[in-house]
């Protein structure tokens, strides 16, 4: 069964700070990887999804990279900002799941200013 | 396009009670979804359909249904609510071709108590 873990649960970081948020999955037969961000109260926003067959994508201040063979994603936050604050949720796509992703718990991040 | 929605916003149910929360999507997606998130977790899947007319299950089915009877539309129905199905509810939708899996579009969630 797939299990897909993120660390840290929480990061709180000065204003200006690039930050890397980790993803780890433990079984690398997936279609894609898609991060998303989710404001309090809210519904999920995608940030970038990757392709299997991408080793990273970027948009704007975010990079996130793949390395399917070790189950390991991240995501690179450059010269954060208070309203960066948020969780964010990286699901993988498995190959045997039909599209059904399957999501860790979140990172919940605070750039404080 | 107005994306994903979904109605109500919030509930308020008593145990033993019934109700149907209402998906939309308006971007032709065949594959949709409905997840569930509990404080301080990630989404598990409830159940999931491919095209009209085509549901399963996923992670946590017991205590809902669902139909798909138009493309559009995807209604989660929970019979004989318990406390334990108080939650936040999201509909998600995707354009899936052949095996390629494509980008997922979440609605903005229903929040379900039930007492």
């Amino acid at each position: 069964k797939q299990e897909v873990t993120q660390i840290p649960a929480a990061l709180s970081v000065p204003e200006g700070e690039n930050l890397v948020l980790n993803c780890s999955f433990t079984d690398s037969a997936i279609y894609n990887l898609q991060w998303f961000r989710q404001d309090p109260g809210k519904g999920l926003t995608s940030l970038l999804l990757i392709q299997s067959s991408q080793r990273e994508q970027t948009s704007g201040r975010l990079n996130a990279s793949l390395d399917k063979s070790s189950g390991r994603s991240t995501l690179y936050i450059a010269a954060s900002q208070p309203g960066d604050s948020a969780t964010y949720l990286c699901a993988v796509n498995p190959e045997t799941s039909g599209s059904r992703l399957t999501f860790g718990e979140g990172t919940q991040l605070t750039v404080n200013p | 396009n107005a994306g994903v929605t979904q109605t109500p916003k919030f509930r308020i149910l008593k145990i033993g009670q019934s109700m149907t929360l209402q998906c939309t999507q308006d971007m032709n997606h065949n594959y949709m979804y409905w997840y569930r998130q509990d404080p301080g977790m990630g989404l598990k899947l409830i159940y999931y359909s491919v095209g009209a007319g085509i549901t399963d299950k996923g992670e946590v089915p017991n205590g809902y249904n669902v139909s798909r009877s138009t493309t559009e539309d995807f209604p989660l129905r929970l019979e004989l609510a318990a406390p334990s199905q108080t939650s936040v509810y999201f509909c998600a939708s995707s354009f899936n071709i052949d095996m390629s899996a494509y980008e997922q579009y979440f609605g903005p969630g229903t929040r379900l108590t039930v007492t």
